[in-house]
């Protein structure tokens, strides 16, 4: 079947530390996107990318970096200049990122998410 | 600003009908998504709306008006798995490739 895949589930950062979060997807998609969601608050982009070797910043990407050098994968490294990673990260997909037809159900697919905490 | 609001928290009865709002202040208007997300799980697609109007998907139907910046979902025969978190998202400009996401509304659902 196909979807998307997150790990790890949980993870434990220590202070200074870079860590990276994996995503997978099997769906074919070319948009990829990294949310972090804190309570309270809604989904906000930290980066996202339309097209292999090709990513662009959202509205929180400072202290995380990303790559896509395969279609199917898109990591996040949560960087030591991240003050406040503990959170929970969404990675999604879908079959377009640019364009949009009326009438055409173009949702996000998402992973089951990655719990992030510093201690 | 870009802007989504949406109920922090509601209660209904199992069984029940219950109504979730949504008001939206963007640039530009490219389509309405709800999602529903179970505590500590991601995201799932409920429906999506374009155009104004009404679309009925099952239990769940989803209700646009772009003049008044305003959506609802609509869940009937509510039952207890029910109980999640709905959010409410718009893509602001056409070809544009961002969603913008509430905070979400917090549904639970009492026998």
């Amino acid at each position: 079947d196909g979807g998307i895949t997150q790990s790890p589930k949980y993870l434990f950062r220590k202070e200074g530390q870079n860590v990276t979060l994996s995503c997978e997807q099997n769906l074919n998609h070319d948009a990829m996107y990294w949310y972090r969601q804190d309570p309270g608050q809604g989904l906000r982009l930290i980066y996202y990318s339309q097209i292999v070797n090709d990513f662009q910043k959202g509205d929180i990407a400072e202290g995380y970096s990303v790559s896509r050098e395969k279609k199917e994968s898109f990591p996040l490294t949560v960087t030591s200049a991240q003050k406040n990673p503990t959170a929970f990260y969404l990675c999604a997909s879908s079959m377009r990122s640019l364009g949009f037809r009326a009438g055409t159900e173009d949702g996000y697919t998402f992973g089951s998410g990655t719990r992030l905490t510093v201690v | 600003g870009q802007n989504i609001d949406q109920p922090t928290e509601m209660t209904a009865t199992e069984g029940a009908i219950v109504q979730i709002n949504c008001t939206y202040q963007t640039s530009g208007f490219n389509g309405l998504f709800w999602y529903q997300q179970h505590a500590g799980e991601a995201p799932t697609f409920l429906s999506y709306n374009v155009l104004d109007g009404l679309e009925e998907k099952g239990r769940f139907s989803s209700f646009l008006s772009r003049s008044k910046g305003y959506s609802y979902l609509l869940l009937k025969e509510l039952q207890m798995k029910d109980s999640a978190s709905y959010l409410c998202a718009v893509r602001p400009n056409t070809g544009g490739f961002k969603t913008i996401f509430g905070a979400g509304t917090r549904l639970f659902v009492k026998a």
